[in-house]
């Protein structure tokens, strides 16, 4: 079964434009919640995390927004740019213990930003 | 600079070979992962170890066993490769001790099942 939905699977934005990516998961004892960026031929590599004691969570231009009670998650990019364009995955998993870094992934979102 | 290397990125092999995958990390991780990355499926956890000679079954273990004899080295292995088992696969590792870095993950292997 998929524990984290995300959407949508493909995103087209313009130069300076906001780019939105969105994620929902099931399991409740979740308690970290990264967003990984994937360029093509390269290994997924973490852009952003937040635990669920804050609401947002801000690093340059990407932005993570979480609703605990609706659990969902989102992603936001200010000022999109071509670099950008790449495939970005949210992915939740417990923070310590032996699962630590064991993370279920959403399906990924292709973004593409036209200059 | 922190390292997770896969011993390969491109692997074609003929259906029904036993086909090994090796990863290693420079990081002195306790947890190693193998996940499988599909279009529209994002990645999947195939097995993960949080310890030399421990290993558990992540979510779609069947088909695939693990080996992991040092620390740093982790294999994946297809005890008889089928077309199904064509993707890309990838390596991860982490430590609690990271501070909420999470994983880091190797570039992958683009396996190819004929």
């Amino acid at each position: 079964q998929q524990q984290v939905k995300q959407s949508p699977q493909s995103l087209i934005v313009q130069k300076g434009g906001i780019s939105i990516i969105n994620c929902a998961y099931e399991n409740t004892a979740f308690d970290y919640f990264p967003w990984y960026q994937q360029f093509p031929g390269k290994g997924p590599a973490l852009l952003i995390a937040i635990r669920p004691d804050v609401s947002e969570k801000k690093e340059g231009r990407f932005t993570i927004s979480f609703n605990k009670s609706a659990k969902q998650f989102s992603l936001h990019i200010m000022d999109s740019q071509p670099g950008d364009s790449a495939t970005y995955f949210c992915a939740a998993s417990y923070a310590g213990g032996t699962s630590y870094g064991k993370l279920t992934f959403g399906q990924g979102t292709i973004l593409t930003v036209h200059p | 600079d922190v390292k997770v290397t896969q011993s390969s990125r491109y692997l074609v092999k003929r259906t029904g070979e036993k086909v090994f995958l090796e990863c290693v990390q420079d990081m002195d991780h306790e947890n190693m992962f193998w996940y499988r990355q599909d279009p529209g499926l994002g990645l999947r956890l195939i097995y993960f170890s949080y310890d030399v000679k421990m290993k558990e079954k992540g979510d779609i273990p069947e088909g695939y066993s693990v080996s992991r004899e040092k620390k740093e080295r982790f294999s994946l292995i297809l005890e008889s490769a089928s077309t199904n088992q064509t993707s890309m696969y990838l390596c991860a590792s982490s430590s609690p001790g990271t501070g909420g870095r999470g994983a880091f993950f190797g570039q992958g292997t683009r396996l190819t099942v004929v």
